[in-house]
């Protein structure tokens, strides 16, 4: 079974813009989660989508907003990007059958913001 | 807590010995545990979960001990090999909620 992906893998872009990443859950999995990884501040939950409800989220501004289509696919979205941003973003899948699951992380998509 | 990062932890081993990496996480009314690996380059790798109905769960070569008395999570790697060298993340689940609050991350580095 394929793993988590997602697309592009790296990206650069300018302060100002705005950027779309892309994540296609593990077959099956219903459950899509997106973290900020830096070396300042390490792993940071964003957001959490199920079902194309987001359920959870994490102490981020409005300008990070996510969406679930419907065969569980997931965007998030960054607008006005700024310096800080610059990030490895991390995708999660889990099943989720009721109880918390095992959350499986995709490969990451490295964004610069210069 | 949120995780804070910047300077990790790290721990060096000799190949073959034994490892302990340890976790002090934040939230009591977390009930669900994990231990990831992060090779560079990587995103976060499954390695074991434990929830806090028990005490200690072992898989292949791994094992996670679980004090909620102190809030504090082990993990154990028997007989390392080079392949172990990483950073390795726990993570603590709120209970209800889908998702992870992650540790701060230890750097385990495996000498030849």
């Amino acid at each position: 079974k394929a793993g988590v992906t997602q697309t592009p893998r790296y990206l650069i872009k300018t302060r100002g813009q705005q950027v779309t990443l892309s994540c296609s859950p593990i077959s099956g999995h219903r459950s899509v989660s997106w973290y900020q990884q830096t070396p300042g501040q390490g792993l940071q939950f964003l957001f959490e989508y199920f079902s194309e409800t987001q359920r959870n989220k994490g102490n981020f501004p409005g300008r990070f907003s996510g969406r679930q289509f419907s065969n569980s696919r997931s965007e998030m979205n960054v607008s006005t990007l700024e310096l800080g941003d610059s990030a490895l973003y991390l995708c999660a899948s889990s099943l989720m059958t009721g109880v918390q699951e095992t959350q499986y992380f995709g490969p990451g998509t490295r964004l610069l913001v210069l | 807590g949120e995780s804070v990062g910047l300077h990790l932890p790290t721990l060096s081993v000799q190949e073959g010995d034994n490892s302990i990496i340890n976790c002090a996480y934040s939230n009591s009314a977390s009930d669900y545990f994990i231990w990831y690996k992060q090779e560079s380059g990587k995103g976060p790798q499954f390695i074991i979960d434990i929830r806090s109905n028990m005490d200690k769960r072992q898989g292949q070569r791994v094992t996670v001990l679980l004090n909620k008395t102190v809030k504090h999570l082990s993990l154990q790697i028997a007989a390392t090999q080079p392949g172990d060298s990483a950073v390795y993340f726990c993570a603590e689940s709120p209970q209800g909620a889908q998702k992870l609050v992650f540790g701060q991350g230890t750097r385990l580095t495996i000498n030849p």
